[in-house]
């Protein structure tokens, strides 16, 4: 019974598309996030979200937009995708502060 | 875009040996940690934890060591095995749910 899910698992798309990735927790967890991973494994934190809060790394461009239509699901929109978009997206949930569960990731290609 | 300049540490140890994988935190205000470990094609996963008022913490074949003074974290891992090759991540929280993410160490285990 998978904790953190992302669907999908691997996004190839043209440059300029706009595209989704959704994530869904089924841990009753508080809080979700978004991470970013390039292909030198820097993990770089990009969201994180709970029904009361949006926070925002700043250095993320404002063509990223988390949605979240419920406590267990966060989806993470990008609009008018461009070449250095293309990493491991991975979606997490913790329960307030501590440990956090990572779903498998999504493998965005823009070509 | 990409973590340009930076490379990510690695560290190569014989099966059976022991590992050391080391980790600088930023912040003196950090006041709980976690190591994670992300296998290949995988979310990172917990691993262990330790609380800033602690210096030591054991699970399963790892040990987790504190040093305030110098703000350094190392995960040791006992009987290395092939298994263990991933990347490993620190993580430092501080201030209600701020938190930083290491930058990861690639270890990888010789049959």
């Amino acid at each position: 019974d998978t904790a953190v899910s992302q669907t999908p698992k691997y996004l190839v798309t043209q440059m300029g598309n706009d595209k989704s990735i959704k994530c869904e927790q089924n841990l009753g967890h508080d809080t979700m996030y978004w991470y970013k991973q390039d292909s030198k494994k820097f993990l770089k934190i990009m969201f994180s979200y709970n029904n009361k809060e949006l926070i925002i790394n700043e250095t993320v461009p404002n063509r990223f937009s988390p949605k979240s239509p419920d406590k267990a699901h966060l989806n993470l929109h990008i609009n008018s995708l461009e070449l250095g978009d293309s990493a491991v997206y991975f979606c997490a949930s913790s329960q307030r502060r501590g440990e956090q569960f990572f779903g498998p990731g999504t493998r965005l290609t823009v070509l | 875009g990409e973590s340009v300049g930076l490379h990510l540490p690695t560290l190569s140890v014989q099966e059976g040996d022991n590992s050391i994988i080391n980790c600088a935190y930023s912040n003196s205000a950090s006041d709980y940690f976690i190591w994670y470990k992300q296998e290949s094609g995988k979310g990172p996963q917990f691993i262990i934890d330790i609380r800033s008022n602690m210096d030591k913490r054991q699970g399963q074949r790892v040990t987790v060591l504190l040093n305030k003074t110098v703000k350094h974290l190392s995960l040791q891992i006992a009987a290395t095995q092939p298994g263990d090759s991933a990347v490993y991540f620190c993580a430092e929280f501080y201030t209600g749910n701020q938190f930083y993410f290491g930058t990861g160490t690639s270890l990888t285990v010789i049959p």
